[in-house]
């Protein structure tokens, strides 16, 4: 069984541009999250969608968001790109109950120059 | 204000040993926990979980402890081997609360010494 797929593995864009991030889940899997891990500041919760609907948010500003497709894929966006966006971006998936074991993919690394 | 602590950056256990990695929270709304395992430049690999209304859950050389009233648990690796080598994430949610993703501690780095 595939696991969570995310492309592209790494991504460079320059302060001010926009980053698209994209993410696959298990097959059956309704629920993705999305996560951002910058250096030195651990896992952070940035979205969550269910059955495309955005469910939650962490503590982001606007810029960030996304959107679940009908296949249960899912974008993140990431617009007015600043030097501090630079990290990895997580996208886990899990069957759409609350609680259930999130299952990680490979992570994007997003640069901004 | 971290939720989810895990106070030690590194641990090194010698190889067949008992790894033990700490982790500590202070929302008593959590009451799932889980364990993740992640090698540079992968994505996180879940390891083991425990629910709150549990204090122990094993599965092969991975048990977690679970201390509700001390806000506390530990996960112990018996033995510890040398692809045990990895940073180790404790989460934590609480599924009653409307729910959010998952809180996680910032890792501890486990080293296992031949």
């Amino acid at each position: 069984e595939a696991g969570v797929t995310q492309s592209p593995t790494h991504l460079i864009k320059t302060r001010g541009q926009q980053a698209t991030l994209r993410c696959s889940p298990i097959s059956g899997h309704t629920s993705v999250y999305w996560y951002q891990q910058a250096l030195g500041l651990g896992l952070q919760f940035l979205l969550w969608y269910d059955e495309g609907e955005e469910r939650n948010r962490g503590n982001f500003p606007p810029r960030f968001s996304g959107r679940q497709f009908p296949n249960y894929s899912s974008e993140l966006n990431v617009n007015a790109l600043e030097l501090e966006d630079s990290a990895l971006y997580l996208c886990a998936s899990s069957l759409g109950v609350v609680g259930e074991t999130q299952y990680f993919g490979p992570g994007t690394r997003l640069l901004v120059l | 204000d971290q939720q989810v602590k895990q106070n030690s950056p590194s641990l090194s256990v010698q190889e067949g040993r008992i790894s033990i990695l700490n982790c500590d929270y202070t929302n008593s709304m959590f009451d799932y926990f889980l364990w993740y395992k992640k090698y540079p430049a992968e994505g996180p690999t879940f390891l083991i979980s425990i629910s709150s209304i549990k204090d122990k859950n094993e599965d092969g050389r991975f048990t977690v402890f679970l201390n509700k009233s001390a806000k506390h648990l530990s996960l112990h690796i018996v033995p510890s081997q040398p692809g045990d080598s990895a940073v180790y994430f404790c989460a934590a949610i609480a599924r009653g609360g409307g729910a959010d993703g998952l809180t996680f501690g910032k890792g501890t780095h486990l080293i296992i010494q031949p």
